[in-house]
């Protein structure tokens, strides 16, 4: 039972370049996020997808889509990488139905754009 | 504009000391209030949680207190220990989808 996992760990991009985040959970919670994280700002939410099928934007959706592939896996991309999309990226999961609020962050990717 | 304000950015607390952490929150929607304890190179991982009908919550060495009038609520850990030495981060939700986290509090206890 790994969690919610994450690739890559780490990542440089260029200015203009994509890339795509990769996020899978072994929980079979319903409910899953992404967040980034950046000094001073704590972790501000991207999209989240409340069940497969569904995906909505979160505080700072601009310059990034998702996609939940199915169940498990929701990933995020950046088609045009900007340096302010430098950050740390956290993706999370939860089960869903009352006393099941606990979100489960992965170990984060660490991205940055040059 | 940040929806939940989190203070200290810091604190430093000797070991077997209090350390205490305030947040305050703007939408009176907001329903589930989670504390979040994040080490370097690491995820947050849920601490403890509270929802606005109680106005006290304590798991071991670990208490939350909610303020629903002020809106406000502080996690207080009694005892501090170096291995608590961490990132802190009040959150804040509405049905627990749309989570809005604090700034954070880097917490350094000393032996």
């Amino acid at each position: 039972n790994a969690g919610v996992t994450q690739t890559p760990k780490f990542q440089v991009l260029k200015t203009g370049q994509s890339m795509t985040l990769q996020c899978a959970q072994d929980m079979n919670h319903n409910s899953m996020y992404w967040y980034r994280q950046d000094p001073g700002m704590g972790l501000r939410l991207i999209y989240y997808s409340a069940s497969e099928g569904t995906t909505d934007k979160g505080e700072v959706p601009n310059g990034y889509n998702v996609s939940r592939l199915n169940k498990r896996e929701f990933s995020l991309r950046l088609e045009s990488a900007a340096p302010s999309q430098t950050s740390v990226y956290f993706c999370a999961s939860r089960a869903s139905g009352r006393g099941t609020d606990t979100q489960y962050f992965g170990p984060g990717t660490r991205l940055t754009v040059l | 504009q940040q929806q939940v304000k989190q203070s200290p950015q810091s604190l430093i607390v000797q070991k077997g000391g209090i350390s205490i952490i305030n947040c305050a929150y703007e939408n009176t929607a907001f329903d589930y209030f989670p504390w979040y304890q994040q080490f370097p190179g690491k995820g947050p991982a849920l601490l403890i949680a509270i929802r606005p009908d109680v106005s006290e919550k304590k798991e071991g060495r670990f208490t939350i207190s909610f303020n629903k009038s002020a809106k406000q609520f502080s996690l207080h850990i009694m005892d501090s220990q170096p291995g608590d030495s961490a990132t802190y981060f009040c959150a804040a939700s509405e049905k627990n989808n749309d989570m809005r986290f604090g700034a954070g509090t880097r917490l350094t206890v000393k032996p």
